[in-house]
């Protein structure tokens, strides 16, 4: 069973305000990744990460920042939350190695902008 | 580039039928392919995965055979329960593509009683 958490699960908050997702793992993977989700349920990449001090931005543009300090916390920030932020993030890693590897998911947090 | 093209949702099953999610994809290695599964409220959790051509992934009822002739992955299950109800997306990773894992755009299942 992945060990993978996400907090908080709900989040509703004004706009303008600063947040941080946090994410955390057990595991000691390596690879971890955000996703940004829509209500229509397709999965956007918008930020990764191959280790510590390591970061890259995903395929969709976001302008969220995230930081790999330590290999089990990969933190997304959202310095001044707007209404267009408002989706479901989800947090995951793998081991690395081969393209075999599935993604392990955590539960995601729903965030909404007021 | 890679791509993975599933078929749209949603699909309405009633209890003990047979499923089939059809799901192609598009790649310029040979890559890893997954499916996963979303219950409300989740994420998402790997269902089963196939990493060469003629490999049968299977998990819980589910199978899903790597037919790289038709480049297709299609997801089955014999006879479907209402606990199955969920989204379904289908994956593929391969060294082309950096190893990042492309999603599927996802298939609602409602199975009903």
């Amino acid at each position: 069973e992945a060990d993978i958490y996400q907090t908080p699960r709900y989040l509703v908050i004004g706009t303008g305000k600063k947040i941080t997702l946090e994410c955390s793992q057990t595991m000691g993977h390596d690879k971890m990744y955000w996703y940004q989700q829509d209500p229509g349920m397709e999965l956007h990449l918008i930020h990764y990460s191959y280790g510590v001090n390591s970061t890259e931005k995903g395929d969709l543009s976001s302008e969220s920042t995230v930081s790999r300090i330590r290999t089990e916390h990969f933190p997304l920030t959202l310095e001044s939350a707007r209404p267009s932020h408002t989706s479901q993030y989800l947090c995951a890693s793998s081991t690395p190695g081969g393209d075999n590897q599935p993604q392990h998911f955590g539960d995601g947090t729903r965030l909404s902008i007021l | 580039g890679n791509s993975v093209t599933q078929m749209e949702g949603p699909v309405t099953l009633s209890e003990e039928a047979f499923l089939t999610i059809n799901c192609t994809y598009t790649a310029t290695g040979y890559p890893s392919l997954f499916w996963y599964v979303q219950y409300p409220g989740e994420g998402l959790q790997l269902l089963l995965k196939a990493t060469k051509a003629d490999d049968k992934g299977s998990n819980k009822g589910f199978e899903a055979t790597y037919r790289k002739e038709t480049t297709s992955f299609h997801l089955e299950k014999g006879s479907v329960q209402v606990s199955d109800s969920a989204v379904y997306f289908c994956a593929l990773s391969d060294l082309g593509g950096g190893f990042k894992t492309i999603f599927g755009a996802g298939t609602r299942l409602f199975v009903k009683a």
